[in-house]
């Protein structure tokens, strides 16, 4: 079964200090995998994902198929950076439209 | 461009009654999906349309949830009647269809959330 695991409710760190948010899949297919996050009162938006191997506010993300995982990297966080972040893996189907399977996500709270 | 737009914004009833969610998805987005989060969980898929048509419904809890999507615009949730377990926050989201070939890099647009509260 398609399964997102992400093993700490919360992340406490202080400003300039670096972030692993980790994120562990289970799937047979080929997976797609995508950071979202929800700043304070804000919405749930797409923070990256794995196929465009990008750098979005700083944060990377390596898929690695190896050890299943998906972790959310950021060598410097600052307090903007504080949210919930979910860890989501895509299931695409023929018919035109994917279907989100959401890790419990992880509360990033920086600390000045 | 307006987002993903859902009403009400929070509501609090007492167990038994019923309540009904609305979201009114990106114009000209096929795909309108709906989720949730109970307390501490994950969030969990509920069900996808496309258009009008129930595409999968296999999140849904049990009959006492019904969704619809008349037109093919915007959607309803309702939770009839409603029990203290379904307390939780519902989401909407929207986004493209792929095999019409427009961009579709599989990110779903979400809505603020409706958080239920059922006393």
């Amino acid at each position: 079964a398609q399964r997102v695991t992400q093993p700490e409710k919360l992340l406490s760190v202080f400003k300039g200090a670096p972030v692993e948010l980790k994120c562990n899949y289970s799937y047979s297919g080929s997976p797609e995998l995508f950071w979202y996050v929800q700043y304070s009162r804000q919405r749930l938006q797409l923070l990256l994902r794995h196929i465009s191997r990008e750098s979005i506010k700083g944060f990377t993300a390596d898929l690695n198929k190896g050890e299943t995982s998906f972790h959310l990297k950021k060598p410097f966080a600052q307090e903007e950076d504080s949210a919930m972040y979910y860890c989501a893996l895509s299931l695409m189907f023929s018919g035109g439209y994917n279907k989100l399977i959401f890790g419990a996500g992880t509360r990033l709270a920086v600390h000045p | 461009e307006a987002g993903v737009t859902q009403f009400p914004s929070h509501s609090v009833i007492e167990k038994g009654q019923t309540v009904t969610l609305r979201c009114d998805p990106i114009s000209g987005h096929d795909n309108l999906y709906w989720y949730r989060r109970v307390m501490g969980k994950e969030i969990k898929f509920l069900l996808h349309f496309v258009k009008e048509s129930k595409q999968d419904e296999s999140g849904m809890p049990n009959n006492r949830f019904l969704a619809e999507r008349t037109g093919g615009t915007y959607s309803t949730l309702k939770v009839q009647p409603a029990e203290l377990e379904d307390s939780g926050v519902y989401f909407c989201a929207s986004s493209e269809d792929e095999r019409r070939g427009q961009s579709n890099t599989g990110e779903l647009f979400f809505g603020e959330g409706s958080r239920l509260t059922v006393l």
